[in-house]
């Protein structure tokens, strides 16, 4: 079946430090990849995307590369900032089915 | 603007009472779909729909029901008895499947008492 494992939290980092948060998925097929973004009190929004092997998705200094070979989608940032503190979750989208995949969030705070 | 809306955000109930939990989205999306976030298991997809009338179910769908009758609304409704409904539900939209983003719902929360 489809599913996607992501790093346990929390994860607390101080200013200016590199963040990896690790993110390894199952699926049939091609599937699509996601970082979503929730902050405090809000819902998810999207943060990058891949939808094909080899793709890099980026947005605000963010980086994962779709990587077939290792089923891995890691999310990279080089220098956190603190409000980059929020729960981040992968997820994927089945080139079968019309399910969406979501793991289990890993909450990141960035201390001063 | 562009947006998903839920109501209500808070709810308080008890053991046994249905109630419904309204989705509305203004951007035109096909697909749109619920999904409950419990502390530990992440985001989990309760239904989905494709389109107007069409609904399907997520991994979770047990105690739920849900309706297309329009494009832009798609209520979600918690039947008695439901197993564990304490929780945070998220409504979501999107203009389709596969490489689409989803646009999601501030978000409502369940109490069951």
């Amino acid at each position: 079946g489809n599913s996607v494992t992501q790093m346990e939290g929390p994860v607390t980092l101080s200013e200016e430090a590199f963040l990896t948060i690790n993110c390894t998925y199952t699926a049939t097929g091609y599937p699509s990849l996601f970082w979503y973004v929730q902050y405090p009190g809000e819902g998810l929004q999207l943060l990058l995307k891949a939808t094909k092997a080899d793709d890099k998705g980026s947005n605000k200094g963010f980086e994962a590369t779709y990587r077939k070979e290792t089923t891995s989608f890691h999310l990279e940032k080089g220098s956190v900032q603190v409000s980059d503190s929020a729960v981040y979750f992968c997820a994927l989208s089945a080139l079968f089915g019309n399910q969406f995949y979501f793991g289990t969030g890993t909450s990141l705070t960035v201390i001063p | 603007e562009a947006q998903v809306t839920q109501n209500p955000r808070y709810l308080i109930t008890v053991t046994g009472k249905k109630l419904t939990v309204t989705c509305s989205q203004n951007m035109n999306h096909e697909y749109m779909s619920w999904y409950r976030q419990d502390p530990g298991l992440g985001l989990r997809q309760i239904y989905y729909s494709m389109n107007v009338e069409v609904t399907d179910k997520g991994d979770v769908p047990e105690g739920y029901k849900v309706s297309r009758k329009e494009k832009r609304n798609f209520p979600l409704i918690l039947e008695s008895p439901s197993p564990n409904p304490t929780s945070l539900y998220f409504c979501a939209s999107s203009f389709g499947h596969n490489s689409y983003e989803q646009y999601f719902g501030p978000g409502t929360r369940l109490t069951v008492t």
